[in-house]
């Protein structure tokens, strides 16, 4: 079954530090990936995505992701954090099933420290 | 500004109450989805829709209802609410079926509680 693996439940970074989210998926076909913020008591906003080509994307508020097939992965990279990137990060992965559908990760939550 | 709606944004309902989840979208698109988000496990899929008139179940849709009569409205019924559908409940809009283009965009949730 298709599922998609966030390992850090909670990750803290110090403010204008680098910071990686890692997510693994696992799907037989070429994946659609996408990242989504969501800051409390918001929805949802699409940060990046990934149907083909170029493997390294760029997002939206200087985030960008790679995708590596051979490790199945797919994750979110920003070289300065900023206190307002505090949020929780959500990897997901769009499969052909349900009319094509989103499988999500459980999530990441980025605190920042100042 | 273009984008999904959501209504209500808070609800509290006794178990064995039935409601309506609103959701209206203005970007002309086929594909809307009910999510609900749950704390560890992401968001799961309740329902789908491909067009007005087209709807299908996801991977939790017991004790949820859905219609499309229209492109624009898409709402999620609870038919008796339990204490176990208490969750924030998230409606999405993408115009292609695996959130091509601009991918999926997402209403700001409903968060229901059930006493």
């Amino acid at each position: 079954a298709q599922s998609v693996t966030q390992p850090d439940i909670h990750i803290t970074v110090s403010e204008g530090a680098s910071l990686e989210l890692r997510c693994n998926y696992s799907y037989g076909a070429t994946p659609y990936l996408f990242w989504y913020v969501q800051s409390p008591g918001q929805g949802l906003q699409l940060l990046l995505k990934y149907f083909s080509g170029d493997t390294l994307v760029q997002g939206i508020k200087g985030f960008e992701a790679e995708f590596k097939r051979s490790q199945s992965s797919f994750n979110l990279r920003k070289p300065s954090v900023h206190w307002s990137d505090a949020a929780e990060y959500f990897c997901a992965v769009g499969v052909k099933e349900y009319g094509n559908k989103l499988v999500f990760g459980a999530g990441t939550i980025l605190r920042v420290k100042s | 500004n273009a984008g999904v709606t959501q209504t209500p944004k808070f609800q509290v309902l006794k178990t064995g109450q039935s409601m309506t989840l609103q959701c209206a979208q203005d970007m002309n698109h086929e594909y809307m989805s009910w999510y609900r988000q749950d704390p560890g496990m992401g968001l799961r899929l309740i329902h789908y829709s491909v067009g007005a008139g087209i709807t299908d179940q996801g991977e939790v849709p017991n004790g949820y209802n859905v219609s499309r009569s229209t492109t624009e409205d898409f709402p999620l019924r609870l038919l008796s609410a339990a204490p176990s559908q208490t969750s924030v409940y998230f409606c999405a809009s993408s115009y292609s079926p695996r959130g091509g283009g601009s991918g999926y965009t997402f209403g700001s949730g409903t968060r229901l509680t059930v006493v």
